[in-house]
Order: structure tokens, then sequence, then C-alpha cells
């Protein structure tokens, strides 16, 4: 069976600062892709970043970057020089076709709230 | 563009309405999904389209509906439900049902059941 765990329900984090946003899986599978979704009070679910099971390097988008530990099965998301917008809820998820599973599977989210 | 629109983004229905909840993407995706989002809970898998054809049903209760008239376009009928049916209904796609590309969701759509 597949999991994510995200431990973390809330977090705060002063303007300007860094987070690490946590998310440790489950899966038996050699081959499949880890997500990270955005979502604001507004209820869309923004993709952020995805790194895949096989890449070697950590994936970078802007102020985002993935610190993925593959021997450890964390994939924890760094938001740096974090924005008063960036007070939302956070989805780290994950996907493996390969065994036929092809939904996405959620981990159950962390609250962040960035203070001015 | 990197859209997935849906319709309405709120609606509000009596237990005995029929309803639908529309979505629309013009990426070329050939997968597209319905997922329902409890308050202060993840997603909720319910149903997948490939290639307009019903690939997964999460054995959603048959009051839902759903409906891939074209590779655009995915309805989720709503028939008889009940208030505890009542939460954010959103829409998804990809490129394909089995890649490892990301999903790119809808804004939802707030139903509540009185």
């Amino acid at each position: 069976a597949q999991k994510i765990t995200q431990t973390q329900p809330g977090m705060f984090v002063q303007e300007k600062e860094a987070v690490t946003l946590d998310c440790t899986y489950d899966t038996s599978d050699q081959s499949y892709g880890l997500f990270w979704y955005k979502q604001p009070s507004s209820g869309e679910m923004i993709f952020l970043i995805y790194q895949g099971s096989y890449d070697e390097q950590n994936a970078t988008e802007g102020r985002y970057s993935l610190n993925f530990q593959k021997a450890r099965k964390s994939a924890n998301l760094v938001i740096s020089a974090s924005q008063l917008g960036d007070s939302a809820m956070y989805f780290c998820a994950m996907r493996a076709p390969a065994s036929g599973t092809y939904k996405y599977i959620f981990g159950t989210g962390t609250r962040l709230k960035v203070l001015a | 563009d990197t859209e997935v629109t849906q319709t309405p983004k709120h609606l509000v229905m009596g237990m005995t309405n029929k309803k639908s909840l529309k979505c629309e993407q013009h990426m070329g995706h050939r997968a597209m999904y319905w997922y329902k989002q409890k308050a202060k809970k993840p997603p909720e898998l319910m149903f997948v389209y490939s290639y307009e054809k019903l690939s997964i049903n999460e054995s959603v209760p048959s009051r839902f509906s759903p409906e891939c008239p074209n590779s655009s376009l995915l309805n989720l009928h709503l028939h008889a439900l009940q208030p505890e049916d009542s939460a954010l209904y959103l829409c998804a796609s990809s490129q394909d049902e089995g890649g490892y590309t990301e999903a790119f969701f809808g804004q939802g759509t707030r139903l509540t059941v009185v």
C-alpha cells in the first residue's frame, strides 16, 4: 500500500525566513513521482514542484525546492524567503502508475501561516 | 494555458434536486479526475477518466454519475444527494493516466446540500 505522511498540522514562519514542510512516503514501487501542492483558502490546488524517483538532483522551482532523500523516503518542501501570500494549506502527494495505481495520493496537509 | 475551469463555483441544492458540475480543460490532457474534499481534509479520489473512458470508480455512491462527453469536458451529475455530500468538488487533469506528470486542478465547486 502507498501512503503519504505529513506530521506537521500547522507551521508558523516569519516573513522573509525559510521554512521546511515535512513529507514522508511509503511505497514498494521503484518508480514513482512526488508532488507538492498549495491550496489557498479559495480552494484551488496549485501545483508547486515535482520530483521523480529516479531524479538524482533535488527539484527546484523559484523559491521552492524539494529535499529528496530516497533512502529515508522523505520529500520535504523548502520555501525560501517566505511571503505573506505563502499562507495556505500544503499537500504532499505521490503517484506510482507502474503499480497500476494511477491516482494521486495525498497526505493530510500542513497549514502554513506567514507572519508579518 | 494550464487552466482547468470548473462551473459553478458555488452550488446549493436540495436533496431532491438534480444538478451537474462541469469541468473543462484545453491542455490536450487525456486523463481527468473528480476529487471530493471535506473541510480540513485531503482530497479523496472519486473517478478517473482515461481517453474518455471511465478508468477508476472509487466505490462512489450511484447518486454521483460522471460523464466525459469529449476529451476536454468532464461532468459530474448529482441526484438525490445527502447533507453529508456537502464538500468542495475538485476536477483535475493530467497528460495521461500512466505518466508521472503533475495534475492540474480547477478552483473547485463548493457544494452545499440542504
